[in-house]
């Protein structure tokens, strides 16, 4: 089962930040934080993974808050084509292990 | 990163019928994963294919129904056996990259079983 939980879906506008929420509250020490998302018809891309520091890239930011129970997936300015299923995912970060995805969050950009 | 490719895109079959997807990728990794994505779903682990090793199935799912090869370190098969309607999925090929620490994901084989 998955081990995250999060909203069903998001609306954001356009240029806003959007702010995606997940709870990992049975987060183990050797486990990460990774989030991918999936735009329609297409594979799931890889966004950003964090431990417990909070992390940023060129396609988002990644808050974990200090206990790790949670975290936050930053776009800081959504535009349309960031409309799609956003996955919280929690693992260990090496040693092979598979990823198992949850419902996700489904994210809708509008004008 | 990892690119990934996957043949064919998408198909049309009868039932009773099997289908073989094939998966590319473009350099030499240990893991490999395929993935079942039923309409309206999220993504469901159907087994992890390791060279060299027999396939490790999920439960629920039985090598009979899906066969897996893996001959080499850049490429495998998933065969969709004797196809009903519920078979109908996007059928998606998976590598672990970057020192095993992040997956990838091809771009999905859309099934259609009538």
């Amino acid at each position: 089962d998955a081990k995250t939980t999060q909203p069903p879906s998001m609306d954001c506008a356009e240029g806003r930040a959007a702010n995606l929420p997940c709870n990992h509250s049975t987060i183990s020490g050797n486990e990460y934080v990774y989030w991918y998302r999936q735009i329609h018809s297409q594979g799931p891309q890889y966004i950003i993974h964090g431990l417990k520091n909070n992390e940023t890239n060129e396609m988002a930011s990644l808050i974990i808050t200090e206990d790790r129970k949670s975290s936050t997936l930053i776009l800081p300015h959504a535009t349309l084509r960031d409309t799609a299923v956003y996955y919280c995912i929690v693992r260990p970060y090496t040693g092979g292990f598979k990823t198992i995805f949850g419902a996700g969050t489904r994210l809708f950009v509008k004008a | 990163s990892a690119v990934i490719s996957q043949k064919p895109s998408r198909d049309i079959c009868q039932r009773g019928t099997s289908l073989t997807i094939q998966c590319q990728v473009d350099s030499q990794v240990t893991m490999m994963f395929w993935y079942r994505q039923q309409p309206g779903q999220s993504l469901t682990l159907i087994a992890t294919a390791n060279q060299g090793s027999e396939a490790t199935y999920e439960s629920g799912f039985v090598i009979d129904k899906f066969p897996i090869s893996r001959p080499n370190l850049t490429f495998s098969t998933l065969t969709v056996s004797n196809m009903s309607p519920e078979d109908s999925s996007i059928y998606l090929c998976s590598v672990l990259a970057g020192n095993q620490e992040t997956q990838y994901f091809g771009p999905g084989t859309r099934l259609l079983v009538l």
